[in-house]
C-alpha cells in the first residue's frame, strides 16, 4: 500500500477481553515495528519483525501481549485479558532498511474499561 | 542508550508567529524523526532526516549531527498547527527508537 496502515483506528474494549491490533506495512518492506504511548507518557519500543521473525522483543511489557507476523506483511498485536493500564496509543511502523529508515502508521487508540 | 530531550514541554503561540522547537540526543545517529501528534490521538511522522535542511509546507528542519541537534520550525503558525510534536532517534539495539517527551502546542488565533 501507500503507507502503513493500523486497524482499527480506535478500539474500546472492555477488561479482560483479548484485543487484537492490525498492521499493514508498506509492500516489501521487510522491517516491522511495534510502539505505544500510554497516557500521559512518552512513546516505547515494543517489538520488532525482521520478515517473520522477532529478534527484539525487549518491550513487550507482560506475558499478555504477543505479536505475529505472517508472509512477510501484516502483523497482529494481541493483547490477552486487557487492564486498564493497557490503555494507550500503539503505533506501528516498517522499513525497507533501518529504523531510522522508518515510516509510521496514524496508531490505534486502545481504550480498557 | 541514547538520551532524547525536547524543549519547550508546552508552548502556546499566536496565530502567525514563528514557532521553534528543539530536541537534543546524548548518542550519535544516523538520522532523526519528528512526529506530529493530534488531539485525536493519530500520529503522523512529519520529517525523517539525516542532515542539514528539509521543508515541507510551513514546516521546516534541520539536524546538526555534530552538535546533537535538531529543531522543527513552524512559519505563520495557525490553530490548526495545535498538537504535540515528538521527536525521536535510534535507541541501539535494531528496532528501538527513543522518543522524547513531546512538545504540546497550542496555537491561538
Amino acid at each position: 500500500g501507500a503507507g502503513v496502515s493500523q486497524s482499527p483506528s480506535n478500539k474500546v474494549t472492555e477488561k479482560g477481553k483479548d484485543v487484537e491490533l492490525r498492521c499493514d506495512p508498506i509492500s516489501g518492506h521487510t522491517a516491522l515495528y511495534w510502539y505505544r504511548q500510554s497516557l500521559g507518557q512518552g512513546l516505547e519500543f515494543l517489538i520488532y519483525f525482521q520478515g517473520n521473525s522477532a529478534p527484539d522483543k525487549s518491550g513487550l511489557p507482560s506475558d499478555r501481549f504477543s505479536a505475529e507476523r505472517t508472509g512477510g506483511s501484516v502483523s497482529t498485536l494481541t493483547i490477552q485479558r486487557t487492564q486498564q493500564e493497557d490503555s494507550a496509543v500503539y503505533l506501528c511502523a516498517s522499513s525497507g532498511g533501518t529504523v531510522t529508515e522508518a515510516f509510521f502508521g496514524q496508531g490505534t487508540r486502545l481504550t480498557v474499561v | 542508550k541514547n538520551e532524547v530531550e525536547q524543549s519547550p514541554q508546552n508552548l502556546t503561540a499566536q496565530e502567525g508567529e514563528f514557532i521553534t522547537i528543539n530536541c537534543s540526543y546524548s548518542v550519535g545517529i544516523s538520522a532523526l524523526h519528528w512526529l506530529q501528534q493530534h488531539p485525536g490521538g493519530g500520529i503522523v511522522s512529519l520529517f525523517m532526516l539525516s542532515s542539514g535542511k528539509k521543508k515541507h509546507g510551513r514546516l521546516i528542519a534541520t539536524i546538526n549531527i555534530q552538535e546533537k541537534h535538531s529543531s522543527l520550525h513552524i512559519t505563520a503558525s495557525h490553530p490548526r498547527d495545535s498538537a504535540v510534536y515528538i521527536c525521536a532517534a535510534p535507541g541501539g539495539s535494531q528496532g528501538n527508537l527513543i522518543f522524547g517527551k513531546g512538545t504540546k502546542l497550542s496555537v491561538k488565533p
